[in-house]
């Protein structure tokens, strides 16, 4: 299974919205809503903040969410603050009954 | 609250074999499965598979898997992760997930280090 594609990295300014692409397959992303995005950042484990495509977890703020179009989901975050600087991975459920993820995007807030 | 708390660190030296285990609280262990993913240094996050703790079901991403073992003991809550024939490439933070479509918790991450 092949990872989904995701840019190496992504910037916006404290106040902006910088959006993350996530691209697979019919087989995984494009074939299931069961899409999540993942904070991690530096020395600590991930932190889940997306699921199903466009749901957020208890605690997650608002200004994160999601969608999906076809074979590729989107992470939006609006209102960027320092605090968001991190990387971002996206995973879908697939066709073989695994998990697949993305490279992950490393978003710098300037 | 749901808690997933990993072993400590290991050193190992290749063609050794490492046992991870994941001690999971605050919720029913068997209505959810178990999933597994690795991060090298530096590196994105990869899929190692998982184990459904209900009926012990496994799926193990294709290059790992003959290698790899997952295992439950549903009397103590726990998941173990078992890696054989350990080369320098496997050197990494091995994290255990609840699995739901997606991994709706984590464990803090175990480093496992492969060196002669």
């Amino acid at each position: 299974q092949s990872a989904l594609t995701q840019p190496p990295s992504a910037s916006g300014s404290p106040g902006q919205s910088v959006t993350i692409s996530c691209t697979g397959t019919s087989s995984d992303v494009g074939g299931y809503n069961y899409v999540s995005w993942y904070q991690q950042h530096p020395g600590k484990a991930p932190k889940f903040m997306i699921y199903e495509v466009n749901k957020r977890p208890s605690g997650v703020p608002d200004r994160f969410s999601g969608s999906k179009s076809g074979n590729t989901a989107s992470l939006t975050v609006s209102g960027l603050q320092a605090e968001d600087e991190a990387d971002y991975y996206c995973s879908s459920y697939a066709a073989t009954h695994n998990l697949v993820f993305g490279g992950g995007t490393k978003l710098t807030v300037l | 609250q749901v808690q997933l708390v990993q072993s400590g660190a290991e050193v190992k030296k290749p063609g050794a074999s490492v046992k991870v285990s994941c001690k999971a609280s605050g919720y029913t262990f068997s209505t959810y499965g178990i999933g597994w993913v690795r991060q090298a240094p530096g590196q994105g996050l990869e899929w190692m598979g998982w184990i459904n703790t209900f009926n012990g079901y496994r799926n193990y991403a294709q290059k790992l898997q003959d290698r790899v073992t997952m295992t439950t003991d549903t009397s103590t809550s726990t998941a173990y992760l078992e890696l054989r024939s350990l080369r320098s490439d496997d050197t990494a933070v091995y994290y255990c997930g609840r699995v739901n479509y997606s991994l709706d918790f984590w464990g803090q991450g175990t480093l496992v280090t492969v060196s002669s």
